[in-house]
């Protein structure tokens, strides 16, 4: 049975630093693997989706990499703004099952 | 891009009374529709899989005399809370799939805020 965890659980930085979250799941089979973002009180967005074939997908500034056979992703945020506060999940999706979600990153750009 | 429509994205009921969440694929069909909730500082749970024209699959733990899944059409399932009690106030979620065939994309509904007083 897939299960995914975040590290760490919640994350607090100063306006304009890079950061990196960090996903690990353990059954490596994965088809694909999604981040998503979620605001308080908001829905989920998603963010980036990497199929199992890709290593890495990028939108603006974040950058996501996957390896599959450590069984870990990450979401590298660069030059982190305030607006990008907001709770981060990550999901890994095996084949003929369902998303599986971890607990999720909250994070926090102070200004 | 494909499009997952969720309806209503809030919603409050008072307990005892009913309330159901339309889940709408706008631009696809959805073969199948996945139903998730978020309890507070908790991770998105699966509740059921629903296939349409089938039966749901509920999650163990799952009551589904309570959470009742319809998949009427390849563009719609709903949700319906029965008899609502404060403890199912939650973030209730859709998702949608064309099938594993067609490269299993999945696209995630906005999500509905319930709330039971």
């Amino acid at each position: 049975k897939q299960e995914v965890t975040q590290i760490p659980a919640a994350l607090s930085v100063p306006e304009g630093e890079n950061l990196v979250l960090n996903c690990s799941f353990t059954d490596s089979a994965i088809y694909n693997l999604q981040w998503f973002r979620q605001d308080p009180g908001k829905g989920l967005t998603s963010l980036l989706l990497i199929q199992s074939s890709q290593r890495e997908q990028t939108s603006g500034r974040l950058n996501a990499s996957l390896d599959k056979s450590s069984g870990r992703s990450t979401l590298y945020i660069a030059a982190s703004q305030p607006g990008d506060s907001a709770t981060y999940l990550c999901a890994a999706y095996n084949y003929g099952q369902n998303f599986v979600f971890g607990p999720g990153t909250r994070l926090s750009v102070l200004p | 891009g494909a499009v997952v429509s969720q309806h209503p994205s809030r919603v409050i009921c008072k307990s005892g009374t009913s309330v159901k969440i339309e889940c709408r694929s706008l631009d696809f069909q959805a073969t199948t529709m996945f139903w998730y909730r978020q309890f507070p500082k908790q991770s998105l749970m699966l509740m059921a899989t629903s296939n349409e024209g089938s039966k749901a699959t509920y999650e163990q733990g799952v009551e589904k005399d309570k959470f009742l899944i319809n998949h009427a059409s390849l563009t719609l399932s709903t949700l319906t809370v029965t008899s609502a009690h404060p403890e199912d106030s939650s973030f209730y979620i859709c998702s949608a799939t064309t099938g594993a065939i067609s490269g299993n994309t999945i696209y995630f509904g906005e999500g509905s805020w319930l709330t039971v007083v």
